[in-house]
């Protein structure tokens, strides 16, 4: 079975510009998180979503946001990109029971 | 904001020997679990060890886990080069849906 596929694996984006993250869950895996990952850190949590509907938001500003859509694929979008955005950004499915999360292989931007 | 903490931050060891690395945490959790990430990739879920279990074993990894000190330790035994990555400690917050991650040992093991 595929494991858990984002995309695209690098970009590179000007600040002020805005940037999209797609992620596809494992097969059957109806929950899908959010992470960004900063060089030397660990990841911190942006959003969760399960059947579509948002279950928790880190402490992220409202340029993050993120959607899911029926086939429980999500997206996640970043305006009015900062310097400070550049990082890995980490998608994680579950089963409902949220327990153990499988991540993808992330997206890494840099904002120049 | 990180929940855990790790320490040490890096760990350099002989291959065949063990490897232990700690976490601390600071508020009440349901579950506490162990990953591993090589060279900022993805990160690759380890064990899980529930908030009424004291101890978890998995091949050559045992983890304990002492909710009262809100402490957990990660032991690899018989390392082998392979072992090198970055190990991150996350927990399970309470009533929430969210986990928080370490900032991570990275262990690196000499052949």
């Amino acid at each position: 079975d595929a494991g858990v596929t984002q995309s695209p694996t690098h970009l590179i984006k000007t600040r002020g510009q805005h940037v999209t993250l797609r992620c596809s869950p494992i097969s059957g895996h109806k929950s899908v998180s959010w992470y960004q990952q900063v060089l030397g850190q660990g990841p911190q949590f942006i959003f969760q979503y399960y059947e579509k509907e948002e279950r928790g938001r880190g402490n992220f500003p409202d340029r993050f946001s993120a959607r899911q859509f029926p086939n429980y694929s999500s997206e996640l979008n970043v305006n009015a990109l900062l310097l400070g955005d550049s990082a890995l950004y980490l998608c994680a499915s579950s089963l409902p029971s949220k327990e153990t999360q499988y991540f993808g292989p992330g997206t890494r931007l840099l904002v120049l | 904001s990180q929940q855990g903490e790790e320490d040490p931050q890096a760990l350099s060891i002989q291959e065949g020997e063990n490897a232990t690395m700690n976490c601390s945490y600071k508020t009440s959790i349901n579950n506490l679990q162990w990953y591993r990430q090589n060279s900022g990739r993805g990160l690759v879920h380890l064990i899980l060890i529930r908030s009424n279990e004291r101890e978890k074993h998995s091949g050559r990894l045992r983890v304990t886990l002492d909710t009262s000190k809100k402490s957990s330790s990660l032991l690899i035994t018989a390392s082998r080069a392979a072992d090198t990555a970055s190990y991150f400690c996350a927990t399970d917050l309470d009533n929430n849906n969210d986990m928080r991650f370490g900032a991570g040992t990275r262990l690196t093991v000499k052949p």
